[in-house]
């Protein structure tokens, strides 16, 4: 089936560290992979994507790359910032079989908090 | 710039009770979703429509219903509250026929049913 396994969380970092959140999926076929994020009281934004094998989503200093050999879609950031607490979702999408709509299989989320 | 728009933001139920979440968007998306959202877990599919008049379920639709009567509008059914729909619920919409577009997500109703 399809799944998506991310690294459980809390994580908490200091201001200025190196992030990495790792993500590994199983998938039929070659699906998109994003990274969405959830801030506090509020819905989920699309943080970056990619869409190809060796693409690299990059965005607000995050980057990932789609690595196909080791179905993986690690997030990273060089130095995080106390505005980056937040909880990151991986996600692939799958094609339904209805219109040819999408659906999205999210992983269980890691909460990162920043502190100063 | 409205988006994904959810009313109301947060309710409590008695159980047994119905209500229905309301979604509308502004943006001409043919695509809609119903998520929801347990402590500790990814978001789960509940129903999805891809057009007007349209309507599908997803991995979790027992005990709701949905209509899609407009492209603006996905309101989300609970005919008999019970406390395992306890939950946050995100209402989510897309550009129809285009591939890897990204999904627009409104900010959530929570839910409590007591």
């Amino acid at each position: 089936g399809n799944s998506v396994t991310q690294m459980e969380g809390p994580v908490t970092l200091s201001e200025e560290a190196f992030l990495t959140i790792n993500c590994t999926y199983t998938a039929t076929g070659y699906p998109s992979l994003f990274w969405y994020v959830q801030y506090p009281g509020e819905g989920l934004q699309l943080l970056l994507k990619a869409t190809k094998a060796d693409d690299k989503g990059s965005n607000k200093g995050f980057e990932a790359t789609y690595r196909k050999e080791t179905t993986s879609f690690h997030l990273e950031k060089g130095s995080v910032q106390v505005s980056d607490s937040a909880v990151y979702f991986c996600a692939l999408s799958i094609r339904m079989g209805r219109g040819g709509s999408e659906k999205l299989v999210f992983g269980k989320g890691t909460k990162l908090t920043v502190n100063p | 710039n409205a988006g994904v728009t959810q009313t109301p933001k947060f309710r409590i139920l008695k159980i047994g009770q119905s209500m229905t979440l309301q979604c509308t968007q502004d943006m001409n998306h043919n695509y809609m979703y119903w998520y929801r959202q347990d402590p500790g877990m990814g978001l789960k599919l509940i129903y999805y429509s891809v057009g007007a008049g349209i309507t599908d379920k997803g991995e979790v639709p027992n005990g709701y219903n949905v209509s899609r009567s407009t492209t603006e509008d996905f309101p989300l059914r609970l005919e008999l509250a019970a406390p395992s729909q306890t939950s946050v619920y995100f209402c989510a919409s897309r550009p129809g026929q285009v591939e890897n577009q990204p999904q627009h997500f409104g900010d959530g109703t929570r839910l409590s049913i007591l």
